[in-house]
């Protein structure tokens, strides 16, 4: 098993350009995630899905799209990019979501794409 | 809004030395997750308290879940080499999930 996937490595944008960043799992996960971490910070939750064909905001949708049209694929889609949008962006999947009462499965992070608005 | 805050931001000791980091959050949870991140690396999940005061033993490593859910540590004893990196807790309020601040941790051999 590859894990969580993730593409590209490393991308620069001019501001007002338009990306879509790409993230596969092959584990059969129900969860997937998208985090941004900024310089120094923790991480913070953009979007989420609970299985194909639905996704829900987290805590800094702002600036951001996501659709969810397989199990596997998860992609992140920036509209208009911004200084305030250079972070490194970690997708992550699990079985279950950690929202569940008692013990919850693990999320298993992608190694992250580093992205500079300038 | 919801905070989860880590103290110390960072922490520096020589090697042999132990270390612990705390968790806050602003609002009860309903688990905490504890994360390892290694410089230039991806969070790779450690552990996961659910129950309210529990503690877990990983070795070296114990984690504790405060009595009313809203804070938690991991201490860390006789550091090595090979824990540095950052340190983070997690854990889900409402449909969200938050990660704490997180304590960058350095080991002096």
């Amino acid at each position: 098993n590859a894990g969580v996937t993730q593409t590209p490595k490393f991308r620069i944008l001019k501001i007002g350009q338009s990306m879509t960043l790409q993230c596969t799992q092959d584990m059969n996960h129900n969860y997937m995630y998208w985090y941004r971490q900024d310089p120094g910070m923790g991480l913070k939750l953009i979007y989420y899905s609970v299985g194909a064909g639905i996704t829900d905001k987290g805590e800094v949708p702002n600036g951001y799209n996501v659709s969810r049209s397989t199990t596997e694929d998860f992609p992140l889609r920036l509209e208009l990019a911004a200084p305030s949008q250079t972070s490194v962006y970690f997708c992550a999947s699990s079985y279950n979501g950690p929202w569940l009462a008692g013990e919850t499965d693990t999320q298993y992070f992608g190694p992250g794409t580093r992205l500079t608005v300038l | 809004g919801q905070q989860v805050m880590q103290i110390p931001q960072y922490q520096h000791v020589q090697e042999g030395e132990d270390f612990t980091t705390y968790c806050n959050s602003s609002t009860t949870l309903s688990n905490i997750q504890w994360y390892k991140q290694r410089p230039g690396g991806h969070p790779v999940f450690l552990i996961q308290l659910v129950k309210s005061g529990e503690v877990k033993k990983q070795k070296r490593l114990t984690f504790q879940f405060g009595e009313a859910k809203k804070n938690s540590s991991l201490h860390i004893t006789a550091t090595q080499t090979t824990d540095v990196g950052t340190y983070f807790c997690a854990g889900p309020t409402g449909n969200q999930f938050y990660f704490g601040t997180g304590t960058s941790l350095t080991v002096i051999p």
